[in-house]
């Protein structure tokens, strides 16, 4: 079955830390891979995404994530955070059939925290 | 400004009273959809549709009824809401093309179902 897991519920890090969100995957076949954004009140913003190519992806707002097709992952990663990154951030994975989404599959997401 | 619109943003009703979400996009996207995003779950796909007039079920579309007459617009529908239709709902939209085109979201609406 097709799915996306976020095995952190809930991660807490210091400002000017870095950051690691994980991401795992089951795919049946050639994964489409996004990290979204959300912060409180607002929609999903994009922040990566990874088709093909270069398994390292840089996104928006200095994030970046890998994709290891060996382990069925795409960690989202951050040098150093800012109190500003606290928000709620989603993987989610899509199969491109025709070019489009169609039906795109979230994790449960991942709320970052953000000690001064 | 490119954006999707949804309304209304709040909405607190009673079960069984019909009940019609707007969605609007004004990118000329063919690509449009509906989630809900519970505790715990994240978001689950309810139905999308591809072009006018071409719609299908996503993971939980019981309960819901869409339309898709015009490009720009995706109203979902709640003919007979329940208390369990309580829920903050996203309407997203994306081009459709060569490679997959990443989904524009609205800012949400919250329904509370009494």
């Amino acid at each position: 079955a097709q799915s996306v897991t976020q095995p952190d519920i809930h991660i807490t890090v210091s400002e000017g830390a870095s950051l690691e969100l994980r991401c795992n995957y089951s795919y049946g076949a050639t994964p489409y891979l996004f990290w979204y954004v959300q912060s409180p009140g607002q929609g999903l913003q994009l922040l990566l995404k990874y088709f093909s190519g270069d398994t390292l992806v840089q996104g928006i707002k200095g994030f970046e994530a890998e994709f290891k097709r060996s382990q069925s992952s795409f960690n989202l990663r951050k040098p150093s955070v800012h109190w500003s990154d606290a928000a709620e951030y989603f993987c989610a994975v899509g199969g491109g059939y025709g070019g489009s989404q169609g039906n795109l599959i979230f994790g449960k997401g991942t709320k970052l925290s953000v000690k001064p | 400004e490119a954006q999707v619109t949804q309304n209304p943003r709040y909405l607190i009703t009673v079960t069984g009273k019909k009940l019609t979400v707007t969605c609007s996009q004004n990118m000329n996207h063919e690509y449009m959809s509906w989630y809900r995003q519970d505790p715990g779950l994240g978001l689950r796909q309810i139905y999308y549709s591809m072009n006018v007039e071409v719609t299908d079920k996503g993971d939980v579309p019981e309960g819901y009824k869409v339309s898709r007459k015009e490009k720009r617009n995706f109203p979902l529908i709640l003919e007979s809401p329940s208390p369990n239709q309580t829920s903050l709902y996203f309407c997203a939209s994306s081009l459709i093309g060569d490679s997959n085109q990443p989904q524009h979201f609205g800012d949400g609406t919250r329904l509370s179902i009494l």
